[in-house]
């Protein structure tokens, strides 16, 4: 299975950085690593994906450390609408497809 | 332009009924894939169609089946409902096999 590990929850101060970390010590070198984020009962919202290099885009940013075992989302100025589970996942390759493997996310908490 | 979407929004049923749920994916989108998620997890892959094939398949018995029209929509079925199908049920496309995946706001399903 494709396993990731981020932290159970976290807190951010309403303005400030989010930083939130995931370890992929397992992923391939082909696969990428996404994030999305579900706010309570809603789908699971797209932020931002990447293989190799940084990523940015309006939504947040994505670090991929050189080695590839681990990424940081950065939300770089936390609303109370970021309130939500994040979710840090890597494709399953398979032959002609592949699966998103969820974990249970973080919880992150934008407090005013 | 319209997103993922899926009908209905909440459904009941008892236990040994069957039942259908249904999902429209983003225009231009030709593949679909569906997600169970229960209560505090993170979403489980069920399976992904495309070129109206089921490609790829989770860890679900035979009751869970689907299947996907010419215009790319898609239904999922499951039969003999048990109380622990109880769920929030996400469907998700992409552009093609292996891309980025846009979800649906959920079908939830209770059985009683």
């Amino acid at each position: 299975d494709a396993k990731t590990t981020q932290p159970t929850s976290m807190d951010c101060a309403e303005g400030r950085a989010a930083n939130l970390p995931c370890n992929h010590s397992t992923i391939s070198g082909n696969e990428y690593v996404y994030w999305y984020r579900q706010i309570h009962s809603q789908g699971p919202q797209y932020i931002i994906h990447g293989l190799k290099n940084n990523e940015t885009n309006e939504m947040a940013s994505l670090i991929i450390t050189e080695d590839r075992k681990s990424s940081t989302l950065i939300l770089p100025h936390a609303t109370l609408r970021d309130t939500a589970v994040y979710y840090c996942i890597f494709s399953a390759s398979g032959a002609g497809s592949y699966q998103l493997t969820f974990g249970k996310g973080t919880k992150l908490s934008v407090i005013p | 332009d319209a997103g993922v979407t899926q009908s209905p929004t909440h459904l009941i049923k008892t236990r040994g009924q069957q039942v259908t749920l249904r999902c429209s994916p983003k225009s231009g989108h030709d593949t679909v894939s569906w997600y169970q998620q229960a209560l505090g997890q993170g979403p489980q892959f069920i399976f992904q169609y495309y070129e109206e094939e089921e490609r790829q398949r989770g860890n679900f018995p035979d009751r869970f089946s689907g299947h996907q029209f010419p215009n790319y929509s898609s239904e999922l079925n499951v039969n003999a409902l048990l109380l622990g199908d109880s769920a929030l049920y996400l469907c998700a496309s992409s552009l093609t096999l292996r891309d980025t995946e846009f979800f649906g706001p959920g079908t939830r399903l209770t059985v009683l």
